[in-house]
């Protein structure tokens, strides 16, 4: 069975400063891993996804994350916070690559930007 | 670009009564799927669905659920009698396959209320 362990329920840096939100998972396979973001009242959004290719991945918007196995860990970075980015991040684990299985969520980060 | 979309965006039904939450995937996608996210929980995987046919479903997706693609755009989710435990946020995502796996695409959700 697959899980996802987000570390942090709220994470608030100041704009211009470095995003750091934490993943840990748990997966029996070479697992596929995505972080989602979520705007108030809008759809999931895919940031980025790892897949067995690179683990260092780049996303949109400026956000990167590396997929570390000795460490289980999928963390979500940023070198630069801005007000935008304000929103709630899911990590979220697929053992077949998210075709026919669901998705396993995190309970997610819910991102603070203080100006 | 193309997205997923969601209706209604809120519904509102009495226990015990019917409900169908309608979407419409990504015109090339070829497997859809049904989440749901309770206040305050996880975002939590219902039902995947190809070629017509359910492919893989999770235990809350009882017999009180069912899915149906009655023409070549709609996908729904009906609900037969609701319960208030039902009362969440429902999203409709469909997947296309990549050069590194699938890529799922979400819905804006439709908030559904039992009182």
């Amino acid at each position: 069975a697959q899980s996802v362990t987000q570390l942090d329920s709220h994470v608030s840096v100041s704009e211009g400063t470095p995003v750091l939100l934490r993943c840990n998972y748990s997966s029996s396979y070479s697992p596929s891993l995505f972080w989602y973001v979520q705007h108030p009242n809008k759809g999931l959004q895919l940031l980025l996804k790892y897949t067995s290719a690179a683990t260092l991945v780049k996303g949109i918007n400026g956000f990167e994350a590396e997929f570390k196995k000795s460490e289980t860990s999928f963390h979500l970075t940023k070198p630069s916070a801005h007000m935008s980015d304000a929103a709630e991040y899911f990590c979220v684990v697929s053992d077949s690559g998210g075709g026919a299985d669901g998705l396993t969520f995190g309970k997610g980060t819910h991102l603070i930007i203080q100006p | 670009e193309p997205e997923v979309t969601q209706t209604p965006s809120h519904q509102v039904t009495q226990m015990g009564q019917e409900v169908i939450l309608r979407c419409v995937p990504i015109s090339n996608h070829l497997y859809f799927y049904w989440y749901r996210q309770i206040l305050g929980q996880k975002v939590e995987f219902l039902v995947s669905f190809y070629n017509n046919e359910i492919s893989e479903k999770s235990e809350i997706f009882d017999d009180q659920f069912s899915v149906e693609r009655p023409d070549g755009s709609n996908f729904t989710l009906k609900i037969r009698s609701t319960k208030l435990e039902d009362s969440a946020m429902y999203f409709c995502a469909s997947s296309v396959r990549r050069a590194q796996g699938y890529e799922q695409y979400f819905g804006p959700g439709t908030r559904l209320t039992v009182t």
